[in-house]
């Protein structure tokens, strides 16, 4: 049974431009979700998806969007950056039921210059 | 007021020292409490969770949630050099965003002393 795996690790992007960032999720997880986590704070939820659907989203722009692919691997997108999308980006995979326990990759740091 | 609300710390105890680790929430929509630890530049790993109230126990690892008070503890028995982490708390059910999801709070970092 393989992991959540991210890439890249590390990630710099001058302010402005466009930024993709992968995610393969554990073996038999049907559910991926992302998050966001600024230094020295909690992860934030960012969205979810089931199915490749979008399955609920937080308190983030549009600008902010993914995908999720038939073998529930995932791609967020992030348009028009600004510097406090500097962050570590998670990603989480999990089963719906019965209690969602989410495993974790190893993130990637994205830095906005 | 924050969904979850968490001590920051730092917080830093000789090893072999019980450590508790707490937070509040204000959502009663919280059904699961889970507990993840963090090592620094790694992403959250499960380290235990509860349904509703009452304890559970993992090893030198104790979960409590009392859901009447909205506080969730984390009790680590005989701290080691290796618990050294930050921990955060994440209950798990629907704060609005229309899915279940977890919602943490902001992370205690432990430091065990040798």
């Amino acid at each position: 049974e393989t992991g959540v795996t991210q890439s890249p690790t590390h990630l710099i992007k001058t302010r402005g431009q466009q930024v993709t960032l992968r995610c393969s999720s554990q073996s038999g997880h049907n559910t991926v979700s992302w998050y966001q986590q600024a230094l020295g704070q909690g992860p934030q939820f960012i969205f979810q998806y089931y199915r490749e659907e979008e399955n609920g989203r937080g308190n983030f722009p549009p600008r902010f969007s993914g995908l999720q692919f038939p073998n529930y691997s995932s791609e967020l997108n992030v348009n028009a950056l600004e510097l406090d999308d500097s962050a570590l980006y998670l990603c989480a995979s999990s089963l719906v039921a019965p209690a969602g326990e989410a495993f974790f990759g190893q993130g990637t740091r994205l830095t906005v210059v | 007021q924050k969904e979850v609300e968490q001590d920051p710390g730092p917080l830093s105890v000789p090893e072999g020292a019980i450590v508790s680790l707490n937070c509040t929430y204000s959502n009663s929509a919280f059904q699961y409490f889970m507990w993840y630890r963090q090592y620094s530049r790694k992403g959250p790993e499960l380290l235990m969770y509860t349904y509703s109230s009452g304890n559970k126990e993992d090893g030198r690892f104790t979960a409590q949630v009392d859901k009447s008070s909205k506080y969730i503890s984390l009790f680590i028995r005989d701290s080691q050099p290796s618990d050294s982490a930050t921990y955060l708390c994440a209950p798990w059910g629907d704060s609005g965003a229309g899915s279940y999801q977890l919602t943490f709070g902001k992370g205690t970092k432990l430091s065990v002393i040798p």
